[in-house]
Order: structure tokens, then sequence, then C-alpha cells
């Protein structure tokens, strides 16, 4: 299955700015995922970045608080702008796999805003 | 409101023992995945079941997926503490986005 490099592992970033996370994938892929996950507890989709189109996002999330860009078929960026402490979280990427159906994620990115 | 109602949110087991994790909903999926969480890694892929009634078994572990498609469950036999973990399950309504459940955390003591 596909493996996924995602960084950085964790950030600690002052209000008011903007932290963008890089997943690089060693094969390529048509769709790819960016969730948001509080320690212990359940993943929320964030938007889906397909390579070639825009990303469509989640009601509650929206484009000029989280740009995504999605370049080729083996990587993407997520950028958490202008941020507070409400967007300390983990972030995570995750890409299909069409072949074997399964969905492969990064380790995450634990981001604390103080 | 979760799309996928999963419990229990924790259970804490002796080594040995059997658990049992459920994931019920009211919407019919395509698929139904479920992952493994530990602290600082994202979740890694266990199974996905596909049609109704479908019985999966990987060593100790045995899944199920409803007749209906709308629940699933997870088995552990004989629980070690390397089982010890975040559970998640999650439902793909045919749009190959993923609806998760609330997770469970596994923890076994030797």
């Amino acid at each position: 299955s596909a493996v996924i490099s995602q960084k950085p592992s964790r950030d600690i970033c002052q209000r008011g700015t903007s932290l963008t996370i890089q997943c690089q994938v060693d094969s390529q892929v048509t769709m790819m995922f960016w969730y948001r996950q509080q320690p212990g507890q359940s993943l929320t989709l964030i938007a889906t970045a397909n390579q070639g189109s825009e990303a469509t996002y989640e009601s509650g999330f929206v484009i000029d608080k989280f740009p995504i860009s999605r370049p080729n078929l083996t990587f993407s960026t997520l950028t958490v702008s202008n941020m507070s402490p409400e967007d300390s979280s983990i972030y995570l990427c995750s890409a299909l796999v069409r072949a074997t159906y399964g969905y492969t994620f990064g380790s995450g990115t634990r981001l604390t805003v103080v | 409101t979760q799309l996928l109602e999963q419990s229990p949110q924790f259970l804490s087991i002796q080594e040995g023992e059997n658990l049992t994790v459920y994931c019920n909903s009211s919407s019919v999926f395509s698929s139904l995945q479920w992952y493994r969480q530990e602290p600082g890694e994202g979740p890694v892929l266990l199974v996905t079941v596909v049609t109704g009634g479908e019985v999966k078994k990987l060593k100790r572990l045995t899944f199920q997926f409803g007749d209906a498609r709308k629940d699933s469950s997870l088995h552990i036999t004989a629980a070690q503490p390397g089982d010890t973990g975040l559970y998640l399950c999650a439902g793909d309504l045919n749009d190959y986005k993923l609806s998760f459940g609330a997770g469970t955390t596994v923890t076994v003591r030797a």
C-alpha cells in the first residue's frame, strides 16, 4: 500500500500566523483527503483534494481558512491560516489507493496555537 | 450528530479476555472499514468489508458486516497488550469520503 510522509510532525505557532502542512505520497493517487482530530477522538473530514480540480470542503470548513494545494498526483498541502487557539488539533492527510480500496494516512501534524 | 455510532467509548480488559466493539448507523454503506491508531501515528487500516453479511478474520480479530450494510462489529479473541489502541470504524456512502465513528479506546492490561 502507499506510504505518506507528512510534515511537520508537530509545531507550536503564534496566533494570527499561518502554517502549511505537507504530504508526500510514494505513489500516484487520485484522491487525497485532509482531516482534523482531537487527541483520542474521532476524525473530522476537512476537504477532499483531487489533482486538477479545486478542493471540495465539508460543512464548517472554508477555503480562506484552510487553503489546499494539489499540484500533482503525489503531493498536497494544507494551510491553516490566521490561527487561533481553537485551531489547536491534530491534522492528518489521507490517500485512497484504488487498487486495494484502502485508505492510507500520514502520521499527523500536532498543532498548538498559543 | 455522528453518522456512525460506535460503542463502547472505552474498554479496559485483562490480557486473555475477549472484547467486541460495535458500529451502528441508519445509513447504508457501500463499504465499512476498521482502523487502529496509536498515539502520534495515523490510523492504520485493519480491514474493509463490502458485502452484507460478510465475515472476515484476521488472526485473533473477527469483523462482521451486517446484512443490511448498516452496522459492523469487531471482535478480538484473547486480547494482548499489543492490541491496546484507538479503534475506529469508518463508512463510505459510495462517494469515497469516509465518515468515522467516535472511536473506542481499548486498554489491555498485562
